[in-house]
């Protein structure tokens, strides 16, 4: 099944950009990469998706290299409230199915 | 719209005790997926749904049943819960195949002793 690889934690201080990466070195080329993030221990939430352009939406960018190994997942001006676990998932293709990670742990700093 | 909903909760069964736990959602979604989540941990599929009368097994399927007769609901039954199924349960469903949003339920937190 499709694999990602995220570090473990990082930290941001708060009002920086926060850039998450991951790789995916396994994509096929009709695969989307997505990020999901989770507070607490709520569900995971949406945060955005693409194929292989750059994507930008009310809260984040996507960046995905031109070989579509990796992507980063940015963050503009982090708060506190975006301190979550940040999961990378790839989907599409011949699978029906959404394989979550372990992510990375954020930890926006005051 | 409610979204998705989970029921019960919180749920507490001995060791050899059956339950079932419920899914909704009222989006009209295809899609439905049933994950658990471990302290420190990612989440782990269990069982998906593509369509009314159509399952298929994730990563992590032993322990559980699943089947899919509404659209609307996608019912997960632990037939002899064991303390290794202690977790939380998510539930998601997103609209079909295609690169859409996929949306979770609250969770439901099950403790077998």
């Amino acid at each position: 099944d499709a694999k990602t690889t995220q570090p473990p934690s990082m930290d941001c201080a708060e009002g920086r950009a926060a850039n998450l990466p991951c790789n995916h070195s396994t994509i096929s080329g009709n695969e989307y990469v997505y990020w999901y993030r989770q507070i607490h221990s709520q569900g995971p939430q949406y945060i955005i998706h693409g194929l292989k352009n750059n994507e930008t939406n009310e809260m984040a960018s996507l960046i995905i290299t031109e070989d579509r190994k990796s992507s980063t997942l940015i963050l503009p001006h982090a708060t506190l409230r975006d301190t979550a676990v940040y999961y990378c998932i790839f989907y599409g293709g011949a699978t029906n199915k959404l394989i979550f990670g372990t992510g990375t742990l954020l930890a926006i700093q005051p | 719209n409610a979204g998705v909903t989970q029921t019960p909760k919180f749920q507490v069964l001995k060791t050899g005790q059956s339950m079932t736990l419920q899914c909704a959602q009222d989006m009209n979604h295809e899609y439905m997926s049933w994950y658990r989540q471990d302290p420190g941990m990612g989440l782990r599929l269990i069982h998906y749904s593509v369509g009314a009368g159509i399952t298929d097994q994730g990563e992590v399927p032993n322990g559980y049943n699943v089947s899919r007769s509404t659209t609307e609901d996608f019912p997960l039954r632990l037939l002899s819960a064991a303390p290794s199924q202690t977790s939380v349960y998510f539930c998601a469903s997103r609209p079909g195949p295609g690169p859409y949003e996929q949306y979770f339920g609250p969770g439901t937190r099950l403790t077998v002793t």
